[in-house]
């Protein structure tokens, strides 16, 4: 079946640190693959998508590159910054199915 | 921009009570779904909701489960009896089309006591 594996947290920077968070998925077919984000107490908001293999997402500095010869979709930043403390859940959203497939999340904390 | 909006924002309740949870999707869209994440866990699907009748749903929603589009712009969640375990957040989302971007709403909690 379809599901989403990414890395355990939590992740401690500190400010101005480059960000990996990795990802990689088991599907069939060919899903759209999302990086949502949950900042405490919050909902989840859409961070970056992408629908096709070798398409980047980006947003708020953030990447992410379908890599569809590794089913990888690691999320990445340049340079973090203490707002960007949150949840970070990997997911999938598979062609004909109706329900997105998230992974664990992985806690970032970022300090000053 | 639109949103995905929820009420109430934390629902408190006895258990064995009932306990209906509100959303209100984006409003030209017709996919609707809901999800929970049980506290510091992974969000797990629910049910998926199309032409006014389940299209899918996970082995977590029994029973106890409802869902419903009583109107134009309303789509509900029942939990007929209350349990400890279902305890959550509780997210509504909705989409244009059954392959495009789910759009989460702000999350339900809900306290079973």
């Amino acid at each position: 079946g379809n599901s989403v594996t990414q890395m355990e947290g939590p992740v401690t920077l500190s400010e101005e640190a480059f960000l990996t968070i990795n990802c990689t998925y088991t599907a069939t077919g060919y899903p759209s693959l999302f990086w949502y984000v949950q900042y405490p107490g919050e909902g989840l908001q859409l961070l970056l998508k992408a629908t096709k293999a070798d398409d980047k997402g980006s947003n708020k500095g953030f990447e992410a590159t379908y890599r569809k010869e590794t089913t990888s979709f690691h999320l990445e930043k340049g340079s973090v910054q203490v707002s960007d403390s949150a949840v970070y859940f990997c997911a999938l959203h598979n062609t004909g199915g109706f329900k997105t497939i998230f992974g664990a999340g992985t806690r970032l904390f970022v300090k000053a | 921009e639109p949103e995905v909006t929820q009420t109430p924002s934390h629902q408190v309740t006895q258990m064995g009570q009932e306990v209906i949870l509100r959303c209100v999707p984006i409003s030209n869209h017709l996919y609707f779904y809901w999800y929970r994440q049980i506290l510091g866990q992974k969000v797990e699907f629910l049910v998926s909701f199309y032409n006014n009748e389940i299209s899918e749903k996970s082995e977590i929603f029994d029973d106890q489960f409802s869902v419903e589009r009583p109107d134009g712009s309303n789509f509900t969640l029942k939990i007929r009896s209350t349990k400890l375990e279902d305890s959550a957040m509780y997210f509504c989302a909705s989409s244009p089309n059954g392959r495009d971007t789910q759009y989460f709403g702000p999350g339900t909690r809900l306290t079973v006591l």
